[in-house]
């Protein structure tokens, strides 16, 4: 089975401009949440979807939104790009919204803000 | 609000040597605790977790981690190291009783396996 899948890969972007990114969970996976990762730290919680519904916020401001599809996949949107949005951003799915369930991390995609 | 701790950034140890790697963690409720190890340029891959029952939990690659309530520790053990086994490995934690999608994770530590 295919693993968590994210697009693009990696992408380039200036001060101000919207940003894309897209993912899709595990076959069967109904569940959705979005981490930031910079550099020497460990991922950020920014937003979790379960059943196309938001289940949690981080702390993050509200340039940042997310949405979840029928399919269950999922888009993270970020507008205003600030230089401190470069970063690593996974995605990760889980069979189900409770806290129990392990969740499972796609390669992510790195965004360079210039 | 939950935390978690790891503080080594950087763990050294030879191969076919144990390996430790330390995490503690701070949350209200009874905590729900995961290892993640992340290789580079890919997502974290689950190692292990903690729930309920047997505080020594078994995961893949030969790792396991103990869980010790009273130090608030989740930390993660291997009896014999592997060069393998070098990459980036996070300890994560949830509160059951709040935000079920939210993992807060340590910063890492950094494993390297010398031959």
């Amino acid at each position: 089975d295919a693993g968590v899948t994210q697009s693009p890969t990696h992408l380039i972007k200036t001060r101000g401009q919207h940003v894309t990114l897209r993912c899709s969970p595990i076959s069967g996976h109904k569940s959705v949440s979005w981490y930031q990762q910079v550099l020497g730290q460990g991922p950020q919680f920014i937003f979790q979807y379960y059943e196309k519904e938001e289940r949690g916020r981080g702390n993050f401001p509200d340039r940042f939104s997310a949405r979840q599809f029928p399919n269950y996949s999922s888009e993270l949107n970020v507008n205003a790009l600030l230089l401190g949005d470069s970063a690593l951003y996974l995605c990760a799915s889980s069979l189900s919204g409770v806290s129990t369930y392990e969740q499972y991390f796609g390669p992510g995609t790195r965004l360079t803000v210039t | 609000a939950q935390s978690v701790a790891q503080p080594e950034d950087q763990v050294n140890v030879a191969e076919g040597n144990p390996l430790t790697v330390k995490c503690t963690y701070s949350v209200s409720g009874n905590p729900y605790l995961f290892w993640y190890v992340q290789y580079p340029n890919r997502g974290l891959q689950f190692l292990l977790k903690y729930i309920t029952g047997d505080n020594l939990v078994k995961g893949s690659y030969g790792f396991e981690a103990e869980f010790n309530k009273s130090q608030t520790s989740f930390h993660l053990k291997k009896p014999s190291a592997l060069v393998s086994d070098s990459a980036l490995y996070f300890c994560a934690v949830r509160d059951p009783n709040t935000n079920a999608g939210k993992s807060t994770f340590g910063d890492g530590t950094t494993l390297t396996v010398k031959p």
